[in-house]
């Protein structure tokens, strides 16, 4: 069975600038997520969907973060315009809707805002 | 979801068992405990939950107490590979897709 997968793995940009990260889930899971890692921290939810609907972006900075997941399997996360603060390892999740509800994880893609 | 608090890091010599403490003191009789670790620049991985009950699987042991306050996770015969951090997070579970919080976890470092 093929894990999450995510690209691109590392992004470097300049702040202001504009930056988009892909996500494809395991085949069938309903539930996406998206997470921020900061360095030395543990991730952070920034986003839920289910099927191509959200669940949760409570903790999405809307003015600049915007995710999408159209007909329900892959999801794009875009930043625009990023920031210093921004930089971190995005981390994209997906899981079947069991009662155990393990999530499974991609790599991640690694982002420096300079 | 309830709180839990574990040490920032701990040593293991290669070979012997890894025991990782977690408190959650406030956790609810319909919460769960989930542990999770992550390896080096890789994503979250699943390794195991329970209730009440002790339970084991191919990869670890999970030990709740009798009030459920603490819990302890025990890799019996830690690897370097095992070198990760590790998390405990305590959650609702059931039908559904349930969010994860996940604290600053415990660094485990397994020695040769």
């Amino acid at each position: 069975e093929a894990g999450v997968a995510q690209s691109p793995r590392y992004k470097i940009i300049e702040k202001r600038q504009s930056v988009a990260f892909w996500c494809n889930p395991i085949s069938g899971h309903a539930t996406l997520y998206w997470y921020q890692q900061i360095l030395g921290q543990g991730p952070k939810l920034l986003i839920q969907f289910q099927n191509n609907g959200v669940v949760d972006d409570s903790q999405l900075p809307k003015d600049r973060f915007s995710a999408e997941r159209l007909k329900g399997v892959d999801s794009t996360l875009k930043i625009q315009p990023a920031k210093l603060e921004d930089s971190a390892v995005y981390l994209c999740a997906s899981s079947s809707g069991t009662a155990v509800g393990t999530q499974y994880f991609g790599p991640g893609t690694r982002l420096l805002v300079l | 979801d309830a709180k839990t608090t574990q040490p920032p890091s701990m040593d293991c010599a290669e070979g012997r068992a890894a025991n990782l403490p977690c408190n959650h003191s406030t956790i609810s009789g319909n919460e769960y405990v989930y542990w999770y670790r992550q390896i080096h620049s890789q994503g979250p991985q699943y390794i195991i939950h329970g209730l009440k009950n002790n339970e084991t699987n191919e990869m670890a042991s999970l030990i709740i107490t009798e009030d459920r306050k603490s819990s302890t996770l025990i890799l019996p015969h830690a690897t370097l590979r095992d070198t990760a951090v590790y998390y405990c997070i305590v959650r609702v579970s059931g039908a559904g897709s349930y969010q994860l919080t996940f604290g600053k976890g415990t660094k485990l470092s397994v020695i040769p």
